[in-house]
This record gives C-alpha cells, sequence and structure tokens, in this order.
C-alpha cells in the first residue's frame, strides 16, 4: 500500500537557520502530495501541495519540490522563526478515486530565539 | 465563519461509555472524513463519506459508526468505549474534484478514564 516516510523528529534550529525536513513516498501511479502543519493544540492546516511531477509548492516561505526520480517531497525554508514551531506531516493522496490521506509519522519543529 | 467545526473540543468519559463528535463543514464539500491521531501524532484514516455514501471504511473497531445526515455532517459514534480509544479525532472535508485540499477541524480530544 501507499507509504510516506519523513525524517524522524524532533528537530531543534536557532531563529533563522536553514531547515530541511525529508520526505520520500511509495505509491503507484502519480499521488499528490502535501506538507501540513500542525500548531500545538490546533488542527492540522494546509502548508503547500504538488500535484504532479516537477511542480513546485511554496507558502510562507517554506517550498517543496515533487521529485518522482527520487520520490520526495523535502520540505525547506531559508530562515526559520519562533513562530515556525510546529510539527509538520508530509502527505500523500493517491491517483484515481479515492482521496484519503496517507500520513508520514510527523516532525516536531522547536525554533529557538 | 468556521469552514469545518467539531464538537464537543474535550471530551472525558468512563470506559464502557457511548459517546458521539459532531462535525459540520460550510465549504460546500462532497466529501468527508474522520482520522484518529495517537498519542505519538500519528495520523490513521479512519472513514470517509462521499455525498453520504460511504466510500473508505479502514479497518476500525465496529463500535466506531459514522453518521451522515446530509453532505455538510458527518459525526462519530462510538459504543462501549475502552481505554486504547483515547486520542484526537479530526474531521476534514474536500471537494472530490476540486483539487483534493482537504480542509480540517480543530479536533476533538477524547480521554477514557
Amino acid at each position: 500500500g501507499d507509504s510516506v516516510t519523513q525524517m524522524e523528529g524532533p528537530v531543534t534550529l536557532s531563529e533563522e537557520a536553514f531547515l530541511t525536513i525529508n520526505c520520500t513516498y511509495t505509491a503507484t501511479g502519480y499521488p499528490s502530495l502535501f506538507w501540513y502543519v500542525q500548531y500545538p493544540g490546533e488542527g492540522l492546516q494546509l502548508l503547500l501541495k504538488a500535484t504532479k511531477a516537477d511542480d513546485k509548492g511554496s507558502n510562507k516561505g517554506f517550498e517543496a519540490t515533487y521529485r518522482k526520480e527520487t520520490t520526495s517531497f523535502h520540505l525547506e525554508k531559508g530562515s526559520v522563526q519562533v513562530s515556525d514551531s510546529a510539527v509538520y506531516f508530509c502527505a500523500l493522496t493517491p491517483s484515481g478515486s479515492a482521496r484519503q490521506l496517507t500520513f508520514g509519522s510527523g516532525t516536531q519543529l522547536t525554533v529557538l530565539p | 465563519d468556521t469552514a469545518v467545526s467539531q464538537t464537543p473540543k474535550y471530551l472525558v468519559t468512563q470506559m464502557g461509555n457511548d459517546k458521539s463528535i459532531k462535525c459540520e463543514q460550510n465549504l460546500g464539500h462532497d466529501t468527508m472524513y474522520w482520522y484518529k491521531q495517537d498519542s505519538k501524532k500519528f495520523l490513521k484514516i479512519m472513514f470517509s463519506y462521499n455525498n453520504k455514501e460511504l466510500i473508505i471504511n479502514e479497518t476500525v473497531p465496529n463500535r466506531f459508526s459514522p453518521k451522515s445526515p446530509d453532505k455538510a455532517h458527518l459525526n462519530l459514534h462510538i459504543n462501549s468505549l475502552e481505554l486504547g480509544d483515547s486520542a484526537v479525532y479530526f474531521c476534514a472535508s474536500s471537494q472530490l474534484d476540486g483539487g483534493e485540499t482537504q480542509y480540517f477541524g480543530p479536533g476533538t480530544r477524547l480521554l477514557v478514564l
């Protein structure tokens, strides 16, 4: 079945540091790929997405590129802020009619001032 | 206006009780979902409904029964609650043929004592 593997956390960075959270996936066909963010005590919010190979999703300074050849969708940000502290989830929906999200295990990010 | 709302936000109950969690979306979406997030933050799909019909039913105990009275509502009823049911339950919605983004509710934190 489909699966998503995310880099283990927690990740602790200083403000203005560069962030990379690795994500790789296993799926048939051409899934759509997502990054969701969960701030403390809140629900999940879509951060960015990409629906086909070589697409780059971007939002709030975060970027991720859909790499079909390496089955990856790594999340990056050039300069993190304290307010970016949250849990980040990589996820996919399969191609075809079923639309359930398959999530990675989540990566806790803490940014220190 | 809240796009996807859930009630209650917190639910503390005794083992063996029956409880319901309600979900409503005002986005006009045709598909709704229930996800369970365990204590390690791992998220897994439980159910998916499209236009009031069940389209995904992952391996969950039959003590869990989703009910969709109309397209805008998907409630989750749980019978004979067990300690292992303690988790955060998230409702989400999407438009099946509308870009695949799922919008999540704030979550219901269930604690079974």
